[in-house]
């Protein structure tokens, strides 16, 4: 158990339609990071926030968007879906300060989403 | 562009046998860490090892080890004494430069441990 937990773990919902994927990071970690995991694009890099601020940007669409609240915990929104967002999502956090240093990023169990 | 190449979709190995798993990067950048993961069947990401471009020493954790050849850009992590446990999916990652801590991940070699 990495300590970074998602919800849901899966879900179903239909094209066109706007989901919420949540994620709490390890007690302590600053850093919040989303990837995703689809079978055409591997594992990407979408977005980092730390401590409530946006860090890095990575292949983000403009259909997506994310935040990271006063708690700390982060919410990934996926609105206008279609069949190509179908994919497991990441969370990862870390205490990483954007600094060169080793910061490992613990993953969380995912959620796989599924537009039908 | 920072990249990151897996040329092996898939290895196997026989149980208690050591095996290596290829990665080669490509970055103009003189810092940067290299990580690898494992994913099992059941999804999640487990962080193995990890090296710093400026380590001197190649990274070690229990029956991991990393294989580091700053000059070939080759990050290879060896597996040894090999067990059922280890059958899975190995990502190479790395992350460039100063100011990010963004993952660039491979494309993954499945590995499979036979008895």
């Amino acid at each position: 158990d990495s300590g970074v937990t998602q919800t849901p773990k899966h879900l179903i919902t239909a094209t066109g339609q706007r989901v919420t994927l949540r994620c709490s990071p390890r007690s302590g970690d600053l850093s919040v990071y989303w990837y995703q995991q689809s079978l055409d694009q591997g594992l990407q890099f979408l977005i980092q926030y730390y401590n409530g601020e946006e860090r890095a940007k990575g292949n983000i669409l403009e259909r997506f968007s994310a935040q990271q609240f006063p708690d700390l915990h982060s919410e990934l929104n996926l609105s206008s879906l279609e069949l190509g967002d179908s994919a497991l999502y990441f969370c990862a956090s870390s205490a990483g300060t954007g600094k060169f240093s080793y910061n490992e990023q613990f993953f969380g169990p995912g959620t796989r989403l599924t537009v039908l | 562009a920072q990249k990151i190449t897996q040329t092996q979709p898939g290895m196997f190995v026989q149980e208690k046998e050591a095996v290596t798993l290829d990665c080669t990067y490509d970055t103009s950048d003189p810092s940067y860490g290299l990580f690898w993961y494992k994913q099992p069947s059941s999804g999640e990401m487990i962080f193995l090892i990890y090296q710093g471009s400026y380590d001197q020493q190649n990274a070690t954790e229990g029956r991991y080890s990393l294989n580091f050849q700053k000059a070939r850009k080759s990050a290879n992590l060896v597996i040894s004494a090999s067990q059922l446990g280890d059958s899975a999916m190995y990502f190479c990652a790395m992350r460039e430069g100063y100011n990010t801590d963004k993952l660039i991940f491979g494309t993954g070699t499945r590995l499979q441990v036979f008895p």
